[in-house]
């Protein structure tokens, strides 16, 4: 296991709703990426968090905001749920941001929307 | 955005062969690579990476062989054993930055 957590595992929404996904990053991981990972593809990176901060960002629409905490630990917020949504979202925990930190991704939490 | 993509989707082996996942991407920037594990129900697991002034590097069973004339990267598995089963995952990033472009995945099988 990495470390990193994720909650909730699974979760199913309809379409217009909001949603809050939560990640706690490793001990001792001040960066946290998120990425969606729709069913059969790779993970698109979607935002990455550094020290509360955004420091990066996707292409994806401003309906997907994030937050990060003291602890290091991230929220995703997705508003105005859409059926193309649904997919596995990861959050990925670094010691720091750059491409040469490993990152150790979580579980994932699969979003239904119907 | 970029454009990261295997050639084969599925690939079966038998338990003991080699097995070798090729990647194609398309960002002649790309400088750094990694090849990533993902087994069912979990994230994605750091196999081995390359930076762009290498052409091969070696670790535990693992080979990664990067061409950049033809923006190729593969991954050789040596020894497949069943745990190896999973989705493999190429993933590049330009100028070392903070994003890494994913390409599709190939499903590795491998037959006990």
């Amino acid at each position: 296991e990495t470390g990193v957590t994720q909650s909730p595992t699974h979760l199913i929404k309809t379409r217009g709703q909001q949603v809050t996904l939560r990640c706690s990053s490793q001990s001792g991981h001040n960066t946290v990426s998120w990425y969606q990972q729709a069913l059969g593809q790779g993970p698109q990176f979607i935002f990455q968090y550094y020290r509360e901060e955004e420091n990066g960002r996707g292409n994806f629409p401003p309906r997907f905001s994030g937050l990060q905490f003291p602890n290091y630990s991230s929220e995703l917020n997705v508003n105005a749920l859409e059926l193309d949504d649904s997919a596995l979202y990861l959050c990925a925990s670094s010691k720091d941001p750059g491409a040469y930190n490993e990152q150790f991704f979580g579980p994932g939490t699969r979003l239904t929307v119907l | 955005g970029e454009s990261v993509g295997l050639h084969l989707p599925t690939l079966s082996v038998q338990e003991g062969d080699n097995s070798i996942i090729n990647c194609a991407y398309s960002n002649s920037a790309s400088d750094y690579f990694i090849w990533y594990k993902q087994e069912s129900g979990k994230g994605p697991q750091f196999i081995i990476d390359i930076r762009s002034n290498m052409d091969k590097r070696q670790g535990q069973r693992v080979t990664v062989l990067l061409n950049k004339t033809v923006k190729h990267l593969s991954l050789q598995i040596a020894a497949t054993q069943p745990g190896d089963s999973a989705v493999y995952f190429c993933a590049e990033n330009p100028n070392t930055g903070n994003q890494f472009y994913f390409g599709t995945g190939t499903s590795l099988t491998v037959i006990p």
